[in-house]
């Protein structure tokens, strides 16, 4: 069954911790994105890697950071630069890296902090 | 840079009541897309809009893509409680290849 796995479901972070957020993918998509929702809110754009070995900023990137070193797997980690993680983080993945490819989500991780 | 505005932010509907959601952009769209995002889970894909004027539908669900490209409303026709969740528009820019999501809007049907 091809989808989007993330792990773990829940995460707990203490001050100053580095925490990574994994993301896998067997659909054979070549873009992956990791997103930030708050409670009430829209998605936001964290990275987002349009092909292996290569990632971009996207609009809330401090405090974070990424690597794409395989097709199959984009891991977030949460850095202790970020003052508020707490946050639902969703993994996200298409096709190609254009904007008229649907995305398709994983079940998100919900980090807190202790 | 390009911003979206999704409105209304919540909305309370009797079962068997219609249902509409607004998306405006500030600037023409190459396309956009519609997700559904139930309590604790996932945005999941819905429909994609790219022609002026286009209007889709999905059984009790109407989708339209504004003459201009700059806005989008979804439409649920006598809703159902299965219909509660929250729907996002995202807007895709032919400059960024990226896609922009809006704030959403909560849907709560009472039965």
């Amino acid at each position: 069954d091809g989808g989007i796995t993330q792990s773990p479901k829940y995460l707990f972070r203490k001050e100053g911790q580095n925490v990574t957020l994994s993301c896998e993918q067997n659909l054979n998509h070549d873009a992956m994105y990791w997103y930030r929702q708050d409670p009430g809110q829209g998605l936001r754009l964290i990275y987002y890697s349009q092909i292996v070995n290569d990632f971009q900023k996207g609009d809330i990137a401090e405090g974070y950071s990424v690597s794409r070193e395989k097709k199959e797997s984009f891991p977030l980690t949460v850095t202790s630069a970020q003052k508020n993680p707490t946050a639902f983080y969703l993994c996200a993945s298409s096709i190609t890296g254009v904007s008229n490819q649907p995305q398709h989500f994983g079940d998100g991780t919900r980090l807190s902090i202790l | 840079g390009q911003q979206v505005m999704q409105i209304p932010q919540y909305q309370h509907v009797q079962e068997g009541e219609d249902f509409t959601t607004y998306c405006n952009s500030s600037t023409t769209l190459s396309n956009i897309q519609w997700y559904k995002q139930r309590p604790g889970g996932h945005p999941v894909f819905l429909i994609q809009l790219v022609k002026s004027g286009e209007v889709k539908k999905q059984k009790r669900l109407t989708f339209q893509f504004g003459e201009a490209k700059k806005n989008s409303s979804l439409h649920i026709t006598a809703t159902q409680t299965t219909d509660v969740g929250t729907y996002f528009c995202a807007l895709g820019s032919s400059n960024t290849g990226k896609l922009i999501f809006g704030q959403g809007t909560t849907l709560q049907v009472k039965p």
